[in-house]
């Protein structure tokens, strides 16, 4: 079946460092991606979105990147803190449905020293 | 109010109990969700709501039971659950093709 999936199941930092967290998807008529954020005990958090008519997006110290042509979709952080060890989940909607009938990969363990 | 509340945070339940989640959101979303997430796993869509009415059962045995009574609620019924049940449940809610908001979950263990 369809299914969303990350290269590496953990990542370690050092502070300061940048991040960069890959998903790929399976997809092609997914039109929006979504990026979030779990910390233990908690619900995932949002983080940033995009959608399939653009091929990257920042917010704060965080961007997103989406190549079409290989399914591909990046999280990068910036100056990795220790806060922001977590589990990261990229999330797909495999079409326009008008609701989010989010499939979700099987997440990064981000683990950041100081 | 940009929250989706979810209760209770834990709950022990037995196989032959009857007990309900609940989820609230007051940012308006006509769009609400039940997912369920088991250790280490990502989450895995169960129902979505869609202006109160049930839109999509992900296949899900009759055990859950679903109701939306109004725009800002929704519950989870469980009756006669198995110890593989036990999972974190969590409550989403979004406005059309945007991003869902998650409650922090109900920590379910079925003995």
């Amino acid at each position: 079946g369809e299914s969303v999936g990350l290269h590496l199941p953990t990542l370690s930092v050092q502070e300061g460092d940048n991040s960069i967290i890959n998903c790929a998807y399976s997809n092609s008529a997914s039109d929006y991606f979504i990026w979030y954020k779990q910390e233990s005990g908690k619900g995932p958090q949002f983080i940033i979105d995009i959608r399939s008519n653009m091929d990257k997006r920042q917010g704060q110290r965080v961007t997103v990147l989406l190549n079409k042509t290989v399914k591909h979709l990046s999280l990068q952080i910036a100056a990795t803190q220790p806060g922001d060890s977590a589990v990261y989940f990229c999330a797909e909607n495999p079409g326009n449905t008008g609701f989010q009938k989010l499939v979700f990969g099987t997440g990064t363990r981000l683990l950041v020293s100081p | 109010d940009t929250e989706v509340t979810q209760t209770p945070k834990h709950l022990v339940m037995g196989m032959t109990n009857k007990k309900s989640l609940k989820c609230e959101q007051h940012m308006g979303h006509r769009a609400m969700y039940w997912y369920k997430q088991k250790a280490k796993k990502p989450p895995e869509l169960m129902f979505v709501y869609s202006y109160e009415k049930l839109s999509i059962n992900e296949s899900v045995p009759s055990r859950f039971s679903p109701e939306c009574p109004n725009s800002s609620l929704l519950n989870l019924h469980l009756h006669a659950l198995q110890p593989e049940d036990s999972a974190l449940y969590l409550c989403a809610s979004s406005r059309e093709n945007t991003e869902a908001f998650f409650g922090q979950g109900t920590r379910l263990t079925v003995v």
